[in-house]
């Protein structure tokens, strides 16, 4: 079985500092791994993913995050944070089930991100 | 915009009612899946779709149903409303791994119960 850890369900920072999301994931195999964003009252947006090669991965929005296998880690981060950033953000991992032969996204609870101006 | 389509986007209803809700995935996705989000529980997975076949089941009360029909468009059940029923419902459509894995997400329905 997959899960996601995300650590913080509430983070502030002021506008214009360093956003930092944690994420840990656990898998039996080789993960693709996402961040989704979501706006109030909206669904949730893709902002970036890891599937294979670089494991530094650029986004929308100036968002970036990096794949470290040996931590389990796919931490999410933005240089500068600006006020249209706050959002709730979820990390995901998928999962293929041979046995089903169904695909699955299993997410983390979600991180509230709030700026301060 | 993510392709993918939900209608309603608001619904009210009582206690005791039965409403669907009614998703079109992104041209092309075969795969539907519905998920639950309540401010108590969260995302919740429900049911996954493919091409017209149920193919994985998640947090799903006996209470709910749902299907995909030829047109791959999917309906979502939900019977004997209760109070706890109030939450957002999405839908999200899979490409394929060959698409990058990425589920897309529609703009969800809210569920109101009175």
């Amino acid at each position: 079985a997959q899960s996601v850890t995300q650590l913080g369900s509430h983070v502030s920072v002021s506008e214009g500092a360093l956003v930092l999301l944690r994420c840990n994931y656990s898998s039996s195999v080789p993960p693709y791994l996402f961040w989704y964003v979501q706006y109030p009252n909206q669904g949730l947006q893709l902002l970036l993913k890891y599937t294979t090669g670089a494991t530094l991965v650029k986004g929308i929005n100036g968002f970036e995050a990096e794949f470290k296998k040996s931590e389990t880690s796919f931490h999410l981060t933005k240089p500068s944070a600006h006020m249209s950033d706050a959002a709730e953000y979820f990390c995901a991992v998928s999962s293929l089930y041979s046995g089903a032969g169904s695909y699955q996204l299993t997410f983390g609870k979600g991180t509230k991100l709030s700026v301060i101006p | 915009d993510s392709g993918v389509t939900q209608t309603p986007k608001h619904l009210i209803t009582a206690t005791g009612q039965r409403v669907t809700l009614r998703c079109s995935p992104r041209s092309g996705d075969l795969s539907v899946y519905w998920y639950q989000q309540s401010l108590d529980q969260g995302l919740q997975f429900l049911i996954q779709y493919y091409n017209g076949e149920e193919r994985a089941k998640g947090n799903i009360l006996e209470r709910f149903s749902a299907q995909q029909f030829p047109d791959l468009h999917s309906e979502l059940n939900l019977s004997s409303l209760v109070l706890g029923d109030y939450a957002f419902y999405f839908c999200a459509s899979w490409g394929g791994l060959a698409g990058g894995g990425e589920q897309y997400f529609g703009p969800g329905t809210r569920l109101t119960v009175t």
